[in-house]
């Protein structure tokens, strides 16, 4: 079952605009990771927050995470047509041993 | 420094064969998962392997069994193929904390592309 659920589950914009992706989780965490994915590609770590971060920044990515509320969200800056992709999260619970529970994933397109 | 490598990258099976994927992890890790992931969903943990047992199970059947060697490399085998297993085949490796358990970074390798017909 998919502990995440990412929201929007597509979103297009126009380069050098912002985009913003959130998840949901249901559990306890250490940790949540979000991943970049290209079609049929492997999955590139881009960010890991800890439950006990709020927020983090990474070049143009910029990641908030709000236990209270069991959601994160990532936002890219000054999208790029490069930063098209699936971007999912995967939530690492608490005592499951780095084992990630991913959401469906957001399917960005950004048009040049 | 090599990251996660898998192999094959694609390969092509009929119902009832049995396949098995490889992957050697990133270099300083011992902990190596593997995921399924069918077209246009996000991955499904299928089982992890530390110190070449296996150590967590996700919801797959018996069909689907691994193995670490001591170097830390890692073969996943799944017989008897249902169409329905078609899928990208993802290796996970991770360094595994001694006292967290978890909570480091996990990087995947570029997957296995497993078609059944």
């Amino acid at each position: 079952s998919q502990q995440g659920e990412e929201d929007p589950q597509a979103l297009s914009i126009q380069e050098g605009e912002n985009a913003t992706m959130n998840c949901s989780y249901k559990t306890s965490i250490n940790n949540l990771q979000w991943y970049r994915q290209n079609s049929g590609r492997g999955l590139v770590h881009l960010i890991l927050i800890r439950s006990n971060e709020r927020e983090k920044h990474s070049g143009r990515l910029r990641v908030t995470l709000d236990t209270s509320k069991k959601s994160s969200s990532l936002l890219i800056t000054a999208s790029r047509a490069a930063d098209t992709a699936s971007y999912f999260c995967a939530t690492d619970a608490r005592n499951a041993g780095n084992m990630l529970t991913f959401g469906g994933g957001t399917r960005l397109m950004v048009k040049p | 420094d090599a990251g996660v490598t898998q192999s094959p990258t694609h390969l092509i099976k009929t119902r009832g064969q049995q396949v098995t994927l490889r992957c050697s992890p990133k270099s300083g890790h011992d902990t190596v998962s593997w995921y399924q992931q069918a077209l246009g969903q996000g991955p499904q943990f299928i089982f992890q392997y530390y110190e070449e047992e296996e150590r967590q199970r996700g919801n797959f059947p018996d069909r689907f069994s691994g193995h670490q060697f001591p170097n830390y490399s890692s073969e996943l085998n799944v017989n008897a193929l249902l169409l329905g297993d078609s899928a990208l085949y993802l290796c996970a490796s991770s360094y595994r904390d001694r006292v967290l358990y978890s909570g480091n970074t996990i990087y995947f390798g570029e997957g296995s592309w497993l078609t059944v017909v």
